[in-house]
């Protein structure tokens, strides 16, 4: 089955600054990778996903990178600002189908003031 | 209103009783999808629903069962609650022919 590595576990930065989170997967069948941003107490949230056709794609702050060749994908945040602080997951499936997302164990970033 | 409802939002329980988690989205998708999270561990898969005659077993599926009454319902049963049992539950839904799994705020379950 699929396995995502998921680096680092734990990321401060300064406000304003970017933060960069990256993945790994292993199943190169995997063809849709979300990213989710968990506040404390709530659920998961989608905050940006991209397709294996796809390099790049961005969403105002938030961008993230894939390269099929390595197996790997990165969100990219620019301009941090304290409500980033919170706990991101990268993810893979095989997209629109039968087995569900894999997660990475997720990263908790903390933005200083 | 949540378009994903969990209930309840936390539970204590015993070793050995059973427990029932339930989940009512108003999103009209056809998948549910239940998973465990654990702290350092993100989350996993234990059972995942197409439709109300298609049940699946995910990647953690032992110690649990799962029914689902109707579209909208997904129940995740814990027929013996055990220790390591205790951790966060979410539901999540997605629409058929889509990818983005939409998730509802969680249950918190402890076993003691």
């Amino acid at each position: 089955g699929e396995n995502v590595e998921q680096h680092p576990s734990t990321l401060s930065v300064q406000e304003g600054d970017s933060a960069v989170i990256k993945c790994t997967y292993s199943d190169s069948a995997s063809n849709y990778f979300p990213w989710y941003k968990q506040e404390l107490g709530k659920g998961p949230q989608l905050i940006i996903d991209i397709r294996s056709n796809v390099g790049e794609k961005k969403d105002q702050r938030i961008a993230v990178t894939l390269n099929k060749t390595a197996k790997h994908f990165s969100l990219h945040i620019t301009e941090t600002q304290p409500e980033d602080s919170a706990v991101y997951f990268c993810a893979a499936s095989s997209g629109g189908g039968a087995d569900g997302l894999t997660f990475g164990k997720g990263t908790h970033l903390i933005i200083q003031p | 209103d949540a378009d994903v409802t969990q209930t309840p939002r936390n539970r204590i329980t015993k070793t050995g009783k059973r427990i029932m988690l339930e989940c009512s989205q108003t999103k009209g998708h056809d998948r549910m999808y239940w998973y465990r999270q654990d702290p350092g561990l993100g989350l996993r898969l234990i059972y995942y629903s197409f439709d109300v005659k298609d049940i699946n077993k995910g990647e953690i599926s032992d110690g649990y069962s799962v029914s689902r009454q109707a579209q909208a319902k997904f129940s995740l049963s814990l027929e013996s609650a055990i220790p390591n049992q205790t951790a966060l539950y979410f539901c999540a839904t997605k629409p058929a022919g889509g990818d983005t799994q939409y998730f509802g705020p969680g249950t918190r379950l402890t076993v003691l």
